[in-house]
Formats: structure tokens, sequence, C-alpha cells
């Protein structure tokens, strides 16, 4: 299956400590997003990358978050310092560049904070 | 920001039954899409929407891009157990006029199939 992936799908860590998810896109597509959802709510949008440039952040993001996809092809969020408040569902999805608009997503990652 | 609503929040039908749902915004989009998300996994890609007034299906599923381009509708028909989930309606925003794939979802309609 060449979907998109995402590791872990389960992470419950304490309140202070640092986090990190991975991403690997479908593999021709050039980008790649991060999104984050609560419950009850549709994915909203924390920031893409085309190849290896993140061309858009969401003031969701604030500083404690980073994102990176140094060789354009998998791509890591980390979150510093995590707070209650971040407990979500973290969704990658990618894309082709190629104006059609469609998104697919992985199956994200849960995260809870202790 | 653009926003999105959907209706019906949840709906309970009988297996066989039609579904129907919409989504609406303030502001105009190009493209339209649907997806369903089921409980710990991320949306799948349903309909995929690109011109006003189109009508596209994809199994026992038809969605419609409202010739406004501000509202696009998603029909189930004949429902079965597995069409159980939620559903969103999303279209990506626009920047300077032309969309460059960042996805605005609605809150989503929550669909329950009684067997």
């Amino acid at each position: 299956d060449t979907g998109v992936s995402q590791d872990p799908r389960h992470k419950i860590t304490k309140r202070g400590q640092n986090v990190t998810f991975r991403c690997d896109p479908i593999s021709e597509h050039n980008r790649l997003y991060w999104y984050r959802q609560t419950l009850g709510q549709g994915p909203e949008f924390l920031t893409y990358f085309q190849n290896e440039a993140q061309l858009e952040k969401s003031r969701l993001l604030s500083d404690r978050f980073s994102a990176e996809r140094p060789k354009g092809s998998f791509s890591t969020l980390e979150i510093q310092r995590t707070e209650q408040g971040d407990s979500a569902m973290y969704l990658c999805a990618s894309s082709l560049i190629r104006g059609d608009e469609k998104l697919f997503f992985g199956s994200g990652t849960q995260l809870s904070v202790l | 920001g653009q926003q999105l609503n959907q209706s019906p929040q949840s709906m309970f039908i009988q297996e066989g039954e039609d579904v129907s749902m919409n989504c609406t915004s303030s502001s105009i989009f190009n493209t339209w899409l649907w997806y369903k998300q089921d409980p710990g996994e991320g949306p799948v890609l349903l309909i995929a929407l690109y011109k006003a007034g189109e009508l596209t299906s994809n199994g026992r599923l038809t969605a419609q891009f409202g010739i406004t381009r501000k509202d696009s509708f998603l029909n189930i028909s004949a429902s079965i157990p597995s069409d159980v989930g939620i559903y969103f309606c999303a279209g990506p925003e626009l920047a300077g006029g032309t969309s460059y794939g960042k996805l605005t979802f609605g809150q989503g309609t929550i669909l329950t199939v009684h067997p």
C-alpha cells in the first residue's frame, strides 16, 4: 500500500515532555500538510511544505511546534513542552501540485497529554 | 478566514434509507471536496467537484457543486451499516484568486445507520 503513513498511531505523554511525529507521504507527492483535529471538529490546517520548503504556518502553530521536511520526502512534527491543550489527532496529508486540490490523509497520530 | 457550515449536525436513519446533507459558505469556492472519517482514522476522499452546477457520482454517493459556488450537497442512496461515520465538506482557501491546496473543513455531519 502506498498511502500516507503516520507514526506512531497513538502517543501518551506527560505535560512538559517533548514529542515527535513522523509522516511519510505518497511517494510522488510534492506537497505535504499537517492538520490538527479535536473531538467534534473538522481538521484545522497547521502548516504545509512544497518539496522541502515550508511555505505557510497557521497562527495555531505556536513557537512550541516545529515541522521539518529535510529532503522533501518524509516530515516530522515536534511539539516541545507539551500542554494538555495539545491533546488532539494530528493528521498528515499529501498532494500533487496539479491544481485538483485532492489531499490524501494518513490515519493520524492521537496525542494525549496527561 | 473562510468558514463552512454543515447541516444537519447528526442523522439517525434506518438501513436502506436515502440521506442528504449540505454544506454552505459565506464566500465562493472553486472546488468542493467531500470526505468520510471513521473513528480513529483519517478522512478519506469520497468526491471532488470543480465546476458550478457539476453533479458527480461515486457508487451510491452523489454530490453537487451549487450554482452560486457557495454550497454543495451530498446524497447517499440505499444506506448500509458501513456508511456510518462523519462526513466532512472541505474547500481550498483562495489566495489572490488562486487556490493552493490549504483546505477549510466544515464541522461534519455524523451519520448513524440502524440495521
